[in-house]
């Protein structure tokens, strides 16, 4: 069973398009995690949100944490090439995080 | 900057060869994980510790070991490696368990 549902998995868009990729759950977490990776890496901590409804701003990225803590979106503005990579939420609970399978985000120049 | 390193990028094992994947952590975090990624299946934890010397099973623990004799090192251990256990092993380390970070990988293919 997979708690953490991402959406979309696979998104292929232009340089210099928006973007918002889901990640949904039906349980409440204390903490949600994004991280994004690179192929034959590990994955690198981007942002971290506790409260519900919290939003962060990292440069041209906005996470947004749901009022009820079950869900999160990322929001990534005027995208680029660089940002491409697979982005992964992760939602923690009970001492440990839970994954979602991730969203693989390719972006043209 | 926390930096976890893994001791191999890449190995290549023999069905039924024991292996042993080795991590250390230089922050002093207390807490140490083990997952494998497989395309379609996202990251699955494999076991995790607390502290020095104790260990707890993850969804998949079935087939793995683990050992951890000192703080900064988390061990992975494949008893009898089988072709399903062909992967990418990610190690990861925190001082509280939601915020990891986590080494460069090891891609094991078993043979």
């Amino acid at each position: 069973t997979q708690l953490l549902e991402q959406s979309p998995q696979f998104l292929s868009i232009q340089e210099g398009e928006n973007l918002t990729v889901y990640c949904n759950s039906s349980s409440v977490f204390s903490s949600l995690q994004w991280y994004r990776q690179e192929p034959g890496e590990g994955p690198v901590l981007l942002v971290t949100v506790v409260t519900g409804g919290e939003v962060k701003k990292l440069k041209r990225l906005t996470f947004q944490f749901g009022d009820a803590r079950k869900d999160s979106s990322l929001h990534i503005t005027a995208a680029q090439p660089g940002d491409t990579g697979l982005y992964l939420c992760a939602g923690g609970t009970l001492g440990r995080l839970y994954f979602g399978r991730g969203t693989q985000l390719t972006v043209w120049p | 900057d926390v930096k976890v390193t893994q001791s191999s990028r890449y190995l290549v094992k023999r069905t039924g060869e024991k292996v042993f994947l080795e991590c250390v952590q230089d922050m002093d975090h207390e807490n140490m994980f083990w997952y494998r990624q497989d395309p379609g299946l996202g990251l699955r934890l494999i076991y995790f510790s607390y502290d020095v010397k104790m260990k707890e099973k993850g969804d998949i623990p079935e087939g793995y070991s683990v050992s951890r004799e000192k703080k900064e090192r988390f061990s992975l251990i494949l008893e009898s490696a089988s072709t399903n256990q062909t992967s990418m092993y990610l190690c990861a380390s925190s001082l509280a368990y939601n915020e990891q970070f986590f080494g460069p990988g090891t891609r094991l293919t078993v043979l």
